[in-house]
Formats: C-alpha cells, structure tokens, sequence
C-alpha cells in the first residue's frame, strides 16, 4: 500500500527566503507525481506534473524534482513571498492501471511566509 | 471556462438526512473522482469512475452512492447522514495519468 510522508508539516520564513518541501513514497512504481496549493477553505490548484521518467519541473520559481528510485521528491521556491503562503501537497499516482488510476496524497506541509 | 465544477460549496444539514453533491467537468476527461479531505485536511479516495463505469470503490459505508449519468458528470448521494460525515468533499478528474488531476473546488459537509 502507497504511504506519502510530507516533511515538514509546518514551516514559517521570512520573506525572501528560498525554501525545500520535502516528499516521500514507499511504492516507487508511480506514474506520476503531482505538487499542489491549497488555500485555506480552497480546492486544490495544480502547481507541477512530474512523469514518472522526468527528474524535474520548474514553472516560474518553483522548482520541483523526482528521484522515482529512493521514493523522493522536493519542492523549492525560490525567493518567497507572503502570497506564497499555503498548505502545499504531494500526492503520487498508481501505476497499476487494472486497479484504476488513484492519487495518493500526503499529509500536506502549512508553509507561511513571513513579511 | 474549462473546469470541474462542484455543488453546492456548502451544506449544512441534520443528522438523519439525506443529500446529494454534484460535480460536472468540462474538459472531456474519461474518469473522475470523489476524494473525502477530513478534519485533519488529510485527502482520501473514495470513488472513481471511467466512462460511467466504477472502477475504484474504496472502504466507504454503502450510505454513500455515486451515481455518473454520462462521463462529464458524477455525483454524490449520502443517506441517513452521520455527524462524522461532515468533512469536504472534492470532485476530480483525469484523462490520462500522465495528464495529471484537476479538482473542483470542494464542498463543505457539515452534519448537525
């Protein structure tokens, strides 16, 4: 059974700091893996999609990367601001296509920047 | 604008009661979700359907029926409502896997 472990599970900076989320996986046979924002009383937003053949996304200054092998991946954002403020998500997909496609999400990191 | 589009965003009702949460994507994708996010913001499965076909029926009591009249669409009906029930509730969909997921935007269940 996937398990995903989100470290830390809160984290506050100051404005301007660049920070690393951190996620892990116990099944390394993933599709994929998918980074996202939620707002507080939000729905989910779509940060970045890694494949499961890629080592990275960037869009704008966020930066995510996929080690598929040691079940890892990290979430860098760059130059942080207050609107960056959020709890931020990993969730991994099965592969497994017979068992039907499922997200398995972490318990979320509650980042809060700092002005 | 293409989305997937959930309602109501929030629902109060008595213990007892019976509801419904529908969900509609325009985006011409082939399965969609229900996920349950409970008070600790942890997000869990609990239905899939592909082509209004059930795919994913994970360990949810039989009080909760999914029903997909057609592939852009898949709602939620709750009966006899428990206050351990109240949670949000998001709405998904996919095409493929390598295109990723696309939620709704939640609703709010409260159970009083």
């Amino acid at each position: 059974k996937q398990e995903v472990t989100q470290i830390p599970a809160a984290l506050s900076v100051p404005e301007g700091e660049n920070l690393v989320l951190n996620c892990s996986f116990t099944d390394s046979a993933i599709y994929n893996l998918q980074w996202f924002r939620q707002d507080p009383g939000k729905g989910l937003t779509s940060l970045l999609l890694i494949q499961s053949s890629q080592r990275e996304q960037t869009s704008g200054r966020l930066n995510a990367s996929l080690d598929k092998s040691s079940g890892r991946s990290t979430l860098y954002i760059a130059a942080s601001q207050p609107g960056d403020s959020a709890t931020y998500l990993c969730a991994v997909s099965a592969l497994d296509q017979t068992s039907g496609s499922r997200l398995t999400f972490g318990e979320g990191t509650q980042l809060t920047v700092n002005p | 604008d293409t989305a997937v589009s959930q309602t109501p965003k929030y629902l109060v009702t008595q213990m007892g009661n019976d509801k419904s949460i529908k969900c509609e994507q325009n985006l011409g994708h082939d399965t969609m979700y229900w996920y349950k996010q409970d008070s600790k913001k942890f997000l869990k499965i609990m239905f899939s359907y592909n082509n209004k076909e059930l795919i994913i029926n994970e360990t949810v009591p039989n009080r909760f029926s999914p029903k997909s009249p057609d592939k852009a669409h898949l709602n939620l009906h709750i009966n006899s409502l428990e206050l351990g029930d109240s949670a949000v509730y998001f709405c998904a969909s996919s095409q493929v896997q390598s295109y990723g997921y696309t939620f709704g935007s939640g609703t709010r269940l409260t159970v009083v």
